[in-house]
């Protein structure tokens, strides 16, 4: 079946423009998951959505993020007044629940570049 | 907070040779651990997911080990090939969902 799809692939930007990334989770799952791969670091967690339940903010970096999921399915991730510090690859998870056995499935990622 | 380490940070071995990956982390209070491969340019692709409660998941050529204890997995790949080269990602899981990454290990396997 499908895997989780990330759009667009590649966005290069100037600085202070607001962006939007997509991601498209699997069908039927319920948990989303967004991370941020920044050059030289891990994987930072950034927000999580599961079902109807208000979501876990508490990784966005500053209040220039927000994400919202719409019908339980899609979601947007989207930063406002870009800086270059906001440069990374922006990764989509999604798993059928929040529990311990299930793995998160991840997307190919969007690769932001803030000039 | 919990800390993971990946040593070491990039290997290169000739074709054939087996691969040890480590992964240590501070808190040992995880519900579990997962290795991960990525590939240039690509998303994450999971490889094993190890329980709390064991000890080691094996795939294929692929076998980690888990001491919670002691805070330490080890990925072992068997006869390595090239298409083994890739970055491998060690990430834990504490109580909640948020995953904890290492920075990773870059594998070269040499024909």
């Amino acid at each position: 079946g499908a895997g989780v799809s990330q759009s667009p692939s590649n966005k290069v930007t100037e600085k202070g423009k607001d962006v939007e990334l997509r991601c498209d989770p699997i069908s039927g799952h319920t948990a989303l998951y967004w991370y941020r791969q920044s050059l030289g670091q891990g994987l930072e967690f950034l927000i999580y959505f599961q079902g109807n339940s208000a979501p876990d903010k508490s990784g966005l970096p500053s209040d220039r993020f927000s994400a919202e999921r719409t019908g339980g399915s899609v979601s947007t991730l989207t930063i406002q007044r870009t800086q270059q510090e906001d440069s990374a690859v922006y990764l989509c998870a999604s798993s059928p629940s929040p529990s311990g056995a299930e793995t998160q499935y991840f997307g190919p990622g969007t690769r932001l570049l803030v000039l | 907070k919990q800390e993971v380490t990946q040593i070491p940070a990039a290997l290169s071995v000739p074709e054939g040779e087996n691969l040890v990956l480590n992964c240590s982390f501070t808190d040992s209070a995880i519900y579990n651990l997962q290795w991960f491969r990525q590939d240039p340019g690509k998303g994450l692709t999971s490889l094993l997911l190890i329980q709390s409660s064991q000890r080691e998941q094996t795939s294929g050529r692929l076998n980690a080990s888990l001491d919670k204890s002691s805070g330490r997995s080890t990925l072992y790949i068997a006869a390595s090939q090239p298409g083994d080269s890739a970055t491998y990602l060690c990430a834990v899981r504490p109580g909640d969902y948020k995953l904890s990454f290492g920075a990773g290990t870059t594998v070269t396997v040499r024909a």
